[in-house]
Parts: structure tokens; C-alpha cells; sequence
């Protein structure tokens, strides 16, 4: 069965510094990954998308993302940190390997930024 | 870029009650939608898909005569929550699946059932 595991729940980086989500997936065929971030009162915004092709995807908001098919992983990566990304950031994947499908998510990790 | 609208964004209501959310796609038509639940600090949970003029389709565990799913139109989706009680509290989040089959959500709405 489709799953998506992100191990972190809770991750707090210092202002400027960089930042790794992890997620880690289980798909039976070639996954169609994506990278949501949640901001209190707010829906959830697309930051980065994997279909196909340049396994390095870049994103909105500075971030990028490598899809790693041996480790099944697909990390959220940013170089530098700003106070306004903390909020809480969702890993998923399309079920049926249909872009447009049903979409399971990850629990979430939520990032926290020190001044 | 396309937008998905709830309301109300926050609702309170009675044990017993039913309520009725609405998702709206502001400006684009929308043949799929997906409803989901998230419970604090967790993930979101597909709880059914809803295709505009057909039955929703529920997924396992999620009892259809709670959840009344209704997709009337191209742009509207509505969840109704029947016969509320305090287990139901949740936040509800709807999506939307534009033609590029990209999906968009809306805001949320926070359900508390007393």
C-alpha cells in the first residue's frame, strides 16, 4: 500500500540557516511527489512538484527538492532559512500515479525558525 | 492563480445538529473535488472524492451516511456533516482539481461539536 512517512515532527532551525525536510515514500510505480506547506488559516500551498525527468525540482519561496528513487526519499531542501517559512510543511504522494488523483500525505513537519 | 473558497470557516454546533460546508472554486471549474479531515498535529485524511453529477466516492472507514457529499455543480462542492456529535470535531479541507489536474485547497473549516 501507498504510504509516505516524514520522520521528523518537529524541526527548528536558526534563522539564515539551512533546512532538510524528509520524506520518505512506499509506491509500487513511479511516484508522483509533491511538497504542500500549511500556514495557520491558511490552505495548503504547492511548493514543489515531481512527475518526471531533472530528479533536483526546484519550487516557490527558494525551495528545491531531489527525488532519490534508490532511497525512495524526496527531501525538501532550502539554503537559507527566513522567519516566514515556519508553518508546517506536508509531504505527498498521488495515489494511483495519477497527478490529478487522490493524494496521500505525510504526518507533517512542523518548522520553527529562531530569530 | 486558482482559488478554492470554504465557508464558514469556523462553525459551532449543537450534539445531535447537522452542518452543511461549502467549497467553492472562485474561478475555475472544477470536475473532482476531495474532501479531507485533519485532526490537530496530524496529517490530512482523504475522506471521499466528489465528481459533479455522480455519486462521491468514500474512502474505507468513512461512513456515507454522515458525510452526505453533494457536487451539484462545476464550481461547488458541499459536505454535510449529519447528526454531529463531539467526535466529529475536526478541521474539514476541500480540494479542487483544476484542468491542469493540479489540485488547489481551500482555507479549511474548523467544526466543534459540544
Amino acid at each position: 500500500a501507498q504510504s509516505v512517512t516524514q520522520p521528523d515532527i518537529h524541526i527548528t532551525v536558526s534563522e539564515g540557516a539551512s533546512l532538510e525536510l524528509r520524506c520518505n515514500y512506499s509506491y509500487g510505480a513511479t511516484p508522483y511527489l509533491f511538497w504542500y506547506v500549511q500556514s495557520p488559516g491558511q490552505g495548503l500551498q504547492l511548493l514543489l512538484k515531481y512527475f518526471s525527468g531533472d530528479t533536483l525540482v526546484q519550487g516557490i519561496k527558494g525551495f528545491e527538492a531531489e527525488f532519490k528513487r534508490s532511497q525512495s526519499s524526496f527531501n525538501l531542501r532550502k539554503p537559507s532559512v527566513h522567519w516566514s517559512d515556519a508553518a508546517e510543511y506536508f509531504c505527498a504522494v498521488a495515489y494511483t500515479g495519477n497527478q490529478g488523483g487522490k493524494l496521500i500525505f505525510g504526518q507533517g513537519t512542523e518548522l520553527s525558525v529562531k530569530p | 492563480g486558482a482559488v478554492v473558497s470554504q465557508h464558514p470557516s469556523w462553525v459551532i454546533c449543537k450534539s445531535g445538529t447537522s452542518v452543511k460546508i461549502e467549497c467553492r472554486s472562485l474561478d475555475f471549474q472544477a470536475t473532482t473535488m476531495f474532501w479531507y479531515r485533519q485532526f490537530p498535529k496530524q496529517s490530512l485524511m482523504l475522506m471521499a472524492t466528489s465528481n459533479e453529477g455522480s455519486k462521491a466516492t468514500y474512502e474505507q472507514g468513512v461512513e456515507k451516511d454522515k458525510f452526505l457529499i453533494n457536487h451539484a455543480s462545476l464550481t461547488l462542492s458541499t459536505l454535510t456533516v449529519t447528526s454531529a456529535h463531539p467526535e466529529d470535531s475536526s478541521f474539514y479541507i476541500c480540494s479542487a482539481r483544476a484542468i491542469s489536474n493540479e489540485q488547489f485547497f481551500g482555507p479549511g473549516t474548523r467544526l466543534t461539536v459540544l
